[in-house]
């Protein structure tokens, strides 16, 4: 079992609506929870972090955790073109001093 | 945000040469780097942790001899690939902690012809 795990999709979803994206992972000691969104060529740009159960929303950005299903979801509103992209979701990989785990990512397509 | 630089941002080089790819935390300091991989369509892979003043902390299969890490400071840490190969061509991407948040760098492009 890969230890986070992603649909690549794409995932296509027109613009203004709501992109809903997935995450699990296998590590139940895991306690620090990130998503990035990764351009085509370019490097990981963080979204948001999240370390407990609930909801976290940062502006269009909602990311919700599970500890208990381990889970962890973004929800993007209002999608715009621009969010076109690859969604990464990383775990913190315990005992390596912050390092972390990623997903292989879900590529997000918002159409006009 | 805190600002990560990684040079060069691509590099072509021929088969059995070394090529060293430098990070540095431009605006704090780093006791911890990390260096990742990521090949095309894959996930990032973490390669190594780089401690400064200490020996790096490679992942299970990566070859400590091939890929040298220093991190002499708090600000730069160096990846150098060592008779890099073809099978070797990857997008590596440098972080660093600032202190629970990685910050990553714009990453180096390395083809080995």
């Amino acid at each position: 079992q890969k230890e986070v795990e992603q649909n690549s999709g794409p995932l296509s979803v027109p613009e203004g609506a709501i992109a809903s994206l997935n995450c699990t992972y296998s590590d139940r000691v895991s306690q620090s929870f990130f998503w990035y969104r990764q351009y085509s060529g370019k490097s990981p740009e963080l979204i948001m972090s999240i370390y407990s159960n609930g909801d976290k929303e940062d502006g269009r950005f909602t990311a919700q955790l599970n500890k208990a299903s381990q889970y962890v979801s973004l929800l993007i509103r209002d999608s715009q073109p621009s969010d076109s992209a690859t969604y990464l979701c990383a775990v913190n990989k315990i005992n390596s001093g912050y390092a972390l785990n990623f997903g292989k990512g879900t590529s997000l397509l918002v159409t006009p | 945000g805190a600002v990560v630089s990684q040079h060069p941002s691509w590099v072509i080089c021929k088969s059995g040469t070394s090529v060293k790819i430098e990070c540095r935390s431009l605006d704090f300091q780093a006791t911890t780097m990390f260096w990742y991989r990521q090949f095309p369509k894959q996930s990032l892979m973490l390669m190594a942790t780089s401690n400064e003043g200490s020996k790096a902390t490679y992942e299970q299969g990566v070859e400590k001899d091939k890929f040298l890490i220093n991190h002499a400071s708090l600000t730069l840490s160096t990846l150098t690939v060592t008779s890099a190969h073809p099978e070797d061509s990857s997008f590596y991407i440098c972080s660093a902690r600032d202190p629970s948040t990685q910050y990553f760098g714009p990453g180096t492009r390395l083809l080995v012809l």
